[in-house]
């Protein structure tokens, strides 16, 4: 089973800031099957960018994914009030599904 | 509009048993894999199971295998999650998710508690 390991734990941010995220696999991960999420606080996880950099229906430009192999960053270029939620990564290979452990941005 | 909604979820004992329903519209339900999700008060997310579109495929994550049984009914538009000898580390809301190797749809969950 592959592990991934997201980090830092949490991010303590401004709006207007640029956040980086980041989500090491323990294995290689096909790019076609790296995703990301955000989670606020009673809600749902939503999809941010599938395929390790394209973004989902709705999301909005300054969100970016990139990475391969085993490294993959989600980029948020300026933080809006909305951004502030818990994000996680998620990969897919042999059948099995995973997350990473998530990465809390706060407001500083 | 796209959406998925869970129902089924409560309180039970260990050891007991718990059916979980995920009604979806606004969409080709047939044509999607489908996965359960769950995520502890306070934790992660954590998937818990997949069923592919036509129901002849399932596959299941170690702490549930043996325990819990995936399933659909195309003509019904509903997703199942039959949940067998259920332990107190089970509690969690459980999600109902569309999509293969990534989750597009969601639905608010289920909350489901296990204790005595």
């Amino acid at each position: 089973e592959i592990v991934l390991t997201q980090s830092p734990g949490t991010l303590s941010l401004s709006p207007g800031e640029r956040a980086t995220l980041s989500c090491r696999a323990s294995q290689s991960v096909s790019s076609s099957y790296l995703a990301w999420y955000h989670q606020k606080p009673g809600q749902a996880p939503r999809l941010l960018i599938y395929g390790a950099s394209s973004r989902a229906t709705g999301i909005p430009d300054r969100f970016s994914g990139s990475g391969s192999g085993t490294d993959f960053t989600l980029t948020i270029s300026r933080l809006e009030p909305e951004d502030f939620a818990v994000y996680y990564c998620q990969q897919y290979g042999s059948s099995l599904w995973t997350f990473g452990q998530g990465t809390k941005v706060e407001i500083k | 509009e796209v959406q998925v909604v869970e129902s089924g979820g409560g309180l039970v004992q260990p050891g007991g048993s718990l059916r979980l329903s995920c009604a979806a519209s606004g969409f080709t339900f047939s044509s999607y894999w489908m996965h359960w999700v769950r995520q502890a008060p306070g934790k992660g997310l954590v998937w818990v199971s997949r069923i592919n579109s036509d129901e002849n495929s399932t596959s299941y994550a170690d702490s549930v295998k043996g325990r819990f049984t995936i399933s659909r009914d195309n003509a019904k538009n509903t997703l199942y999650l039959q949940m067998n000898s259920l332990r107190a580390e089970d509690t969690a809301v459980y999600y109902c998710a569309r999509g293969s190797w990534h989750f597009d749809c969601w639905g608010q969950g289920t909350l489901v508690t296990v204790s005595s």
